[in-house]
């Protein structure tokens, strides 16, 4: 258990389909994040979020939209997906942004496959 | 461009010690860190290391030369669990991480 809470688990959906990913921290930490994560490729940051604004967007394409209602939540709704997008999506929380020392910590991820 | 290095993968015997490494090149210095991350599982994190020299914790140590551009992580009296991959991250002048692909610890009996 690290406090940060990822569902579903596994997904599986259409090109065609919408769905959503969620994300919910327990740790009172103010920045959320959503990183991709490919097979031997480094993790990629896709969005930042600090008191509930984002802070970043790595031009990360439209069909990806991120949602963060508060500190403790995080959504990433998904629509008109493509069969490269499959990838494990990581959910991660620091409790600011920017010092060295800030440590991430990182939910168990949403398998997410295109077909 | 900013760039991690660390291999792609790496075998080590029970019991033995196996030392990862990763270097890395990046606009400013803001720290580095190890995360350990079990197949299906959440990275967790193991250290971070923002000035010269050995943190140890446990049977797990990190190392840092800013100068080298080079970190390392240690694991001694490698046990079966320590099968994972270990992620290499630096901060940036930034404070954004810059993440290595990571390295897959297989640990044979």
């Amino acid at each position: 258990e690290t406090g940060v809470t990822q569902t579903p688990r596994h997904l599986v959906m259409g090109m065609t389909n919408k769905k959503s990913l969620k994300c919910e921290q327990h740790l009172g930490h103010n920045a959320m994040y959503w990183y991709k994560q490919s097979a031997k490729k480094p993790l990629e940051l896709m969005f930042v979020y600090n008191f509930k604004e984002q802070t970043e967007n790595n031009s990360v394409p439209s069909r990806f939209s991120p949602e963060c209602p508060n500190s403790s939540h995080l959504f990433l709704h998904l629509h008109t997906l493509q069969p490269e997008d499959s990838a494990l999506y990581l959910c991660a929380s620091s409790q600011d942004l920017g010092g060295g020392g800030n440590t991430i910590y990182f939910g168990e991820g949403s398998w997410l496959t295109v077909v | 461009g900013q760039n991690i290095d660390q291999p792609t993968e790496m075998t080590a015997t029970e019991g033995a010690i196996v030392q990862i490494n990763c270097t890395y090149q990046t606009s400013g210095f803001n720290g580095l860190f190890w995360y350990q991350q079990h197949a299906g599982e959440a990275p967790t994190f193991l250290s971070y290391n923002v000035l010269d020299g050995l943190e140890e914790k446990g049977r797990f140590s990190s190392f840092l030369s800013r100068s080298k551009g080079y970190s390392y992580l240690l694991l001694k009296e490698l046990q079966m669990k320590d099968s994972a991959s270990y992620l290499c991250a630096v901060s940036d002048s930034n404070y954004q991480l810059i993440w290595g692909a990571g390295t897959k610890l297989i640990i044979k009996p």
